[in-house]
């Protein structure tokens, strides 16, 4: 059964760093990751997707890699700002879409 | 290019009573999805219906169905409500191929908000 996991559970820093989330899988035959977006009581915005013949995808400020041999992929946030607070999330696909706890991102001004 | 609709945003529900929710995918978009999220239990897949058929479904009780209908529109129904279905319940709509698994990008709807009292 597929386990996700992502580390940390919250990150708090101050405006203009630069930050990575993590993001760990445990079956390496999945279709492809998917990071998601998700503010308090809202739904969740695909922010990119990475399919598993790919490396990494990038948008913008954001970097996103997958490492599926070892189970893991980054998410590259630049020069962060108080709007990118929120929940990110991780979803691996395969005949589900398999999600991580989040990492609660807080940006302080 | 519209996005993945969801009705109603929130519901207030006595125990025992039944729900339905609505979810209306992008437009092109044959593939939905549900998911239940709930603060301890995070983001479930509830179950996942393509041209009509379910193909895939998450462990939860038979309580919880789904239907989707030829114009791809889906409804979820919970009968027999317990407060532990209090949650976020999110659709999600891609445009899966007929073969494989979850091979596209996937698309949230904002959610129907469900509170059992």
């Amino acid at each position: 059964k597929q386990e996700v996991t992502q580390i940390p559970a919250a990150l708090s820093v101050p405006e203009g760093e630069n930050l990575v989330l993590n993001c760990s899988f445990t079956d390496s035959a999945i279709y492809n990751l998917q990071w998601f977006r998700q503010d308090p009581g809202k739904g969740l915005t695909s922010l990119l997707l990475i399919q598993s013949s790919q490396r990494e995808q990038t948008s913008g400020r954001l970097n996103a890699s997958l490492d599926k041999s070892s189970g893991r992929s980054t998410l590259y946030i630049a020069a962060s700002q108080p709007g990118d607070s929120a929940t990110y999330l991780c979803a691996v696909n395969n005949n589900d879409m398999r999600f991580g706890a989040g990492t609660r991102l807080t940006v302080k001004p | 290019k519209a996005g993945v609709t969801q009705t109603p945003r929130y519901l207030i529900k006595t125990r025992g009573q039944q729900v339905t929710l609505s979810c209306s995918p992008i437009s092109g978009h044959r593939s939905v999805s549900w998911y239940q999220q709930t603060p301890g239990q995070g983001l479930q897949f509830l179950f996942e219906y393509f041209s009509e058929t379910q193909r895939n479904k998450g462990n939860f009780p038979g309580r919880f169905s789904g239907r989707q209908f030829s114009n791809s529109r889906s409804e979820m129904n919970v009968s027999t409500l317990e407060l532990g279905d209090s949650a976020l319940y999110l659709c999600a709509s891609s445009l899966r191929t007929g073969g494989g698994g979850m091979n596209t990008e996937a698309f949230f709807g904002q959610g129907t908000r469900l509170t059992v009292v």
